[in-house]
């Protein structure tokens, strides 16, 4: 079945570059998405990126999409104390009914 | 207008228990969700409601799990007879259509605890 894979943990100090990689196996996929979870709240939407893309730019998130090695990377640039969180990539297939695949989850530290 | 609202936010219960997890949904969204997210992992999909009907079930662990929509409004998640596997907590989210670019709005999730 689809799966989505993804490392549990990433150290940075801040100011540096975090890169948050993901890969998944669904070739069909339309839609992959990046999610944040911060303690005690809700996943909120960070960003998206559509399958025909490469990459997308918004603000100092950049999101690359490798379809070939179906290979999805988040680098958020400048990373913030406030950036600490875990980060779900999640993947929308080839499903009619929406249904997001989540990857485990990266923990990322961000040391000041 | 306000997000999508889930209560209890923390219910604790012992194993044999019935529950029931209510979402609320943004106003408007005909597409509802529910994901189950054990400790330290990520999300697992449950079931997906278009509607009041459920196109899509097949997350659903066992069937002591169901659940219902009225309308497109309020949805509850009842588990019965609980076991401790399913301590986790249990979040709701909402889109506009469930197709395309289908952006979907988690609730803050209810924390389930059996003993």
């Amino acid at each position: 079945g689809e799966d989505v894979e993804q490392s549990l943990f990433l150290s940075v100090r801040e100011g540096d570059s975090s890169v948050i990689n993901c890969t998944y196996t669904d070739s069909s996929s339309t839609y992959l998405y990046w999610y944040k979870q911060e303690p005690g709240a809700g996943l909120q939407l960070l960003t998206y990126i559509f399958s025909n893309m490469d990459m997308k730019q918004d603000q100092r998130l950049t999101v690359l999409l490798n379809k070939k090695d179906k290979h999805l990377s988040l680098r958020i640039a400048d990373t913030q104390t406030g950036d600490s969180a875990i980060y779900f990539c999640a993947d929308h297939g080839s499903s009619n009914t929406g249904k997001l695949i989540f990857g485990q989850g990266t923990t990322l530290q961000v040391k000041p | 207008g306000a997000g999508v609202s889930q209560s209890p936010s923390n219910k604790v219960t012992e194993k044999g228990k019935d529950v029931e997890l209510r979402c609320d949904p943004i106003s408007g969204h005909t597409a509802l969700y529910w994901y189950r997210q054990r400790l330290g992992q990520g999300l697992e999909f449950l079931i997906y409601f278009q509607g009041n009907s459920a196109p899509d079930k097949s997350g659903l662990p066992s069937d002591r799990f169901s659940a219902e929509r009225t309308g497109e409004s309020v949805s509850t998640l009842t588990i019965q007879r609980t076991q401790q596997e399913d301590s986790a907590v249990y979040l709701c989210a909402s889109s506009q259509s469930g197709q395309g670019r289908n952006e979907q709005f988690f609730g803050p999730g209810t924390r389930l605890t059996v003993l």
